[in-house]
């Protein structure tokens, strides 16, 4: 079955650019009409949705973060990738990415970014 | 943006118990709504689409209804793995918004 995998940095310093990478196996991320999301929760709080890219490129923001955030895919490595800039502690979060059709049906373990010098 | 209020913020049940979290939308979201358990340490698991759809490998005790603004997720008798914290989520509108969770803890 499709199985999700977050890779990346788990600290980032104050106004640099905090980059991920979700790696799909199991299947391919351009088979289906899915949307590939992307989720955060800082520690002890709720789940904020950042966006999400379609197989065909398209993509959909927060726009709580939208000048910040690039979301991409890489179909050759079957990967797509998360890019927020000029963070602040205040992105400091566990960061999940998610395959998303009707619900969020598949979900990486998800990975911690601290944001501090 | 659509805001998602979840009631009660907290809940304490017993082994067997009948329970009922509620999720409004601020405005009318259909039945695009989603309900998820998260676990301590864990990523949130999928429990039911579509508002009332009951997602693969979920088990029956688990039930969904709701259209347009109000929402309910029933858990008929509580067992001891249910213990967590439940989401709802529009999916009618980007963003997608949460509700703030729902704590369910053992009495």
């Amino acid at each position: 079955q499709v199985q999700l995998q977050e890779s990346g940095p788990g600290l980032v310093k104050p106004s640099q650019t905090l980059s991920l990478t979700c790696t799909v196996s199991g299947g391919s991320i351009s088979s289906g009409s899915y949307y590939w999301s992307w989720i955060r929760q800082p520690a002890g709080k709720g789940l904020e949705w950042i966006g999400r890219i379609y197989t065909s490129g398209s993509t959909n923001y927060n726009p709580s973060l939208k000048s910040r955030v690039t979301i991409s895919v890489d179909t050759s490595k079957n990967q797509f990738s998360l890019k927020l800039s000029s963070v602040t502690a205040a992105d400091t979060a566990v960061y999940y990415c998610a395959r998303d059709l009707e619900g969020m049906d598949v979900w990486g373990q998800g990975t911690t970014v601290t944001v501090s010098s | 943006d659509i805001q998602m209020t979840q009631s009660p913020s907290s809940l304490s049940a017993s082994v067997g118990d009948r329970v009922t979290i509620t999720c409004r939308a601020s405005q009318s979201i259909s039945s695009y709504l989603n309900w998820y358990q998260q676990k301590p340490g864990k990523a949130p698991k999928l429990l039911i689409y579509a508002a009332s759809s009951l997602q693969s490998g979920v088990p029956s005790r688990f039930s969904g209804s709701g259209s347009g603004t109000d929402f309910t997720l029933t858990i008929s008798s509580l067992q001891p793995e249910d213990f967590a914290t439940y989401y709802c989520q529009q999916s009618y509108s980007t963003p997608q918004t949460f509700g703030q969770g729902t704590r369910l803890e053992i009495k």
